[in-house]
């Protein structure tokens, strides 16, 4: 079974500098899909960023970007010039690829990490 | 979010009664899924859903069971509620007969069993 593995409950940062969040996962598939989520005090369950594993271009999403090292199956999320908004709840999620229909979209998720944004 | 609703938003129930929470879904999508969030443990899969009367287990079904008799509606039911199953309850649609990648949460039911 996949397992996704966020080793910092919690992270602090300054407003306007750079953080980034660690997340491993484990999985003995080739293809599948890795995703931050950004959960606020309101619940919502916001996606930040998506990586393709055959892609090995590192996804970007304005302030957001992603380190992903398929070898070491490393996946962390980098945040600049952070902003008080950015304090969340952030979630680091597997997905296989649907390719055969058996995986069914089933995400696995992290046990999350919370952000906190100094001003 | 907008074309999932989950209700209700709060309950406060007692051990060993039984409760249902509903998802509804107006986006007619095949996949449907039940989370819950524990602190330590990030949300994990109850059950799921891959079209009306198709349904599985995910991870930490035991206590719970689904339904789905029409697309737009995943019913979650706690048969005999017990303080372990205190979590807040996520539903999720997805669309990936279309090759859409994205997933849409529900707002969350925090049920709080005494």
């Amino acid at each position: 079974a996949q397992t996704v593995t966020q080793s910092q409950p919690e992270m602090s940062v300054q407003e306007a500098e750079t953080v980034t969040l660690s997340c491993t996962y484990d999985t003995s598939e080739s293809d599948y899909y890795l995703f931050w989520y950004k959960q606020p005090p309101s619940r919502q369950m916001i996606l930040v960023i998506r990586q393709e594993a055959y892609k090995q271009q590192n996804a970007t999403e304005n302030r957001f970007s992603v380190n992903f090292q398929k070898a070491a199956k490393s996946f962390s999320l980098k945040i600049s010039d952070s902003q008080l908004g950015d304090a969340a709840m952030y979630f680091c999620a597997y997905r296989a690829s649907n390719a055969g229909g058996t995986s069914y979209g089933k995400l696995t998720f992290g046990q999350g990490t919370i952000l906190t944004v100094h001003p | 979010d907008a074309g999932i609703t989950q209700s209700p938003r709060h309950k406060v129930t007692e051990t060993g009664t039984p409760v249902t929470l509903r998802c509804h879904q107006t986006e007619n999508h095949r996949y449907m899924y039940w989370y819950r969030q524990d602190p330590g443990h990030g949300l994990r899969l109850i059950h799921y859903s891959y079209g009306v009367k198709d349904t599985d287990k995910g991870e930490v079904s035991d206590g719970y069971s689904v339904s789905r008799s029409k697309t737009e509606d995943f019913l979650l039911t706690l048969e005999s509620a017990t303080s372990s199953q205190t979590s807040v309850y996520f539903c999720a649609i997805s669309d990936l007969d279309r090759g859409n990648y994205g997933y849409t949460f529900g707002s969350g039911t925090r049920l709080t069993v005494v």
